[in-house]
């Protein structure tokens, strides 16, 4: 079975600094991989997703990805941060089980922009 | 669109009681999945269901049942609730294909059991 881990529960930063949320997983075999933002009180939307091609991947909001097989990492940056990003990002991987696709996510990272 | 819909938003029940939560996508997405998200643990499937009239269980089943009579609907019941159930249910909904594979989540429910 496939598993995701995050490796910071809690991320503070200052506004503008960069940010970098880590997300390991295991494998097998090829993988999709998907970041998906939390903000409170709502449900989750997609920031981006690696299926093939490029390993740098950009997404919504400013946010990018770098999938690395190698260390099989799929890490979340953005060069500088608002305010407005203060949310929980989860890292999810597919998992073709019984013929059906299933993601498996993330125990979550909280992210808190302070100004 | 109005994409994930989940009824109810809030809900307060006690130990032993029942309900149903709906969750409707008017994307004609084919696969349709029930979470639970709970403190420091992410999301965690519960059940799910790769077309009309058909479910599977997921990571953590135990005392949830499902039903999809139609496409566009997946409902999760719970026959006896308990306090371990308390949480924030969400519903997300898919394509079957992996090229366009992409999960579309509801606003949740969120539910107290006492």
């Amino acid at each position: 079975a496939q598993s995701v881990t995050q490796l910071d529960s809690q991320v503070p930063v200052f506004e503008e600094a960069p940010v970098e949320l880590r997300c390991n997983y295991s494998s097998s075999v090829s993988v999709y991989l998907f970041w998906y933002v939390q903000y409170p009180n709502q449900g989750l939307q997609l920031l981006l997703k690696y299926l093939s091609g490029s390993t740098l991947v950009k997404g919504i909001n400013g946010f990018e990805a770098e999938f690395n097989k190698s260390q099989t990492s799929f890490h979340l940056r953005k060069p500088s941060v608002h305010i407005s990003d203060t949310a929980e990002y989860f890292c999810a991987v597919s998992d073709l089980m019984g013929g059906s696709e299933k993601l498996v996510f993330g125990k979550g990272t909280k992210l808190t922009v302070n100004p | 669109n109005a994409g994930v819909t989940q009824t109810p938003k809030f809900r307060v029940l006690k130990t032993g009681q029942s309900m149903t939560l709906l969750c409707a996508q008017d994307m004609n997405h084919e696969y349709m999945y029930w979470y639970r998200q709970d403190p420091g643990m992410g999301l965690r499937l519960i059940h799910y269901s790769v077309g009309e009239g058909t479910t599977a269980k997921g990571e953590v089943p135990d005392g949830y049942n499902v039903s999809r009579l139609k496409k566009q609907n997946f409902l999760l019941g719970l026959e006896s609730a308990a306090p371990s159930q308390t949480s924030v249910y969400f519903c997300a909904s898919s394509y079957w294909d992996r090229a366009r594979h992409e999960q579309f989540f509801g606003p949740g429910t969120r539910l107290t059991v006492l």
